[in-house]
């Protein structure tokens, strides 16, 4: 593995359906994080963690949960999926939280 | 409220100079940061300025004014693959990221 992978690369979901993605890193990262993209909107955050053990929300969290069990994964899950939580979802990492993130080749979502 | 404002999108000729200018509001500065993303590809970091002035490196040079709330991407000798969004964010006073929309450039022959 090098830097960031995702999976699934994409999925359609039945809504109402439990869906838990993906996101390693190998690059011992301190803090990762979970963005949705959604056309003509900015990247948004859904929730982070800035270090093994510990996470928090961000500015779209309503849905979604996270853990970080260790440094390389964090996972996001949606507990019941809607339509509309239909997205590209990227996960990004950094250093230290404070500095630039690198992100993953994202998820492409779709709730029907 | 925390605003970032990019164009929506810009047009230029392949060989040319464009400037994509972004201006901001936000709860603090800590930084602001470039990104380019090929359509159905992730964000790849282009450039970060956290003092007032140019940072050069390339084809690619990226101006800050933190008095002004505004940067600027200055992408010299265009070429095709240079057809991409470019996405402009502050990082705000919690060391979190505030995302514009985002310009797309359409580049042509």
């Amino acid at each position: 593995i090098a830097g960031i992978t995702q999976a699934p690369t994409s999925q359609i979901l039945a809504a109402g359906r439990r869906m838990t993605l993906r996101c390693t890193q190998d690059m011992r990262h301190n803090a990762m994080y979970w963005y949705r993209q959604d056309l003509g909107l900015g990247l948004r955050l859904i929730h982070y963690s800035n270090t093994a053990g510990t996470t928090g929300k961000g500015e779209v969290p309503d849905g979604y949960s996270v853990s970080r069990a260790n440094t390389d994964d964090f996972p996001l899950t949606l507990a019941s999926a809607v339509p509309s939580q239909t997205s590209v979802y990227f996960c990004a990492s950094s250093t230290s939280g404070r500095d630039t993130q690198y992100f993953g080749p994202g998820t492409r979502l779709t709730v029907l | 409220g925390q605003n970032i404002d990019q164009p929506t999108e810009m047009t230029a000729t392949e060989g040319a100079i464009v400037q994509i200018n972004c201006t901001y509001q936000t709860s603090g500065f800590n930084g602001l940061f470039w990104y380019q993303q090929h359509a159905g590809e992730a964000p790849t970091f282009l450039s970060y300025n956290v003092l007032d002035g140019l940072e050069e490196k390339g084809r690619f040079s990226s101006f800050l004014s933190r008095s002004k709330g505004y940067s600027y991407l200055l992408l010299k000798e265009l070429q095709m693959k240079d057809s991409a969004s470019y996405l402009c964010a502050v990082m705000d006073s919690n060391y979190q990221l505030i995302w514009g929309a985002g310009t797309k450039l359409i580049i042509k022959p």
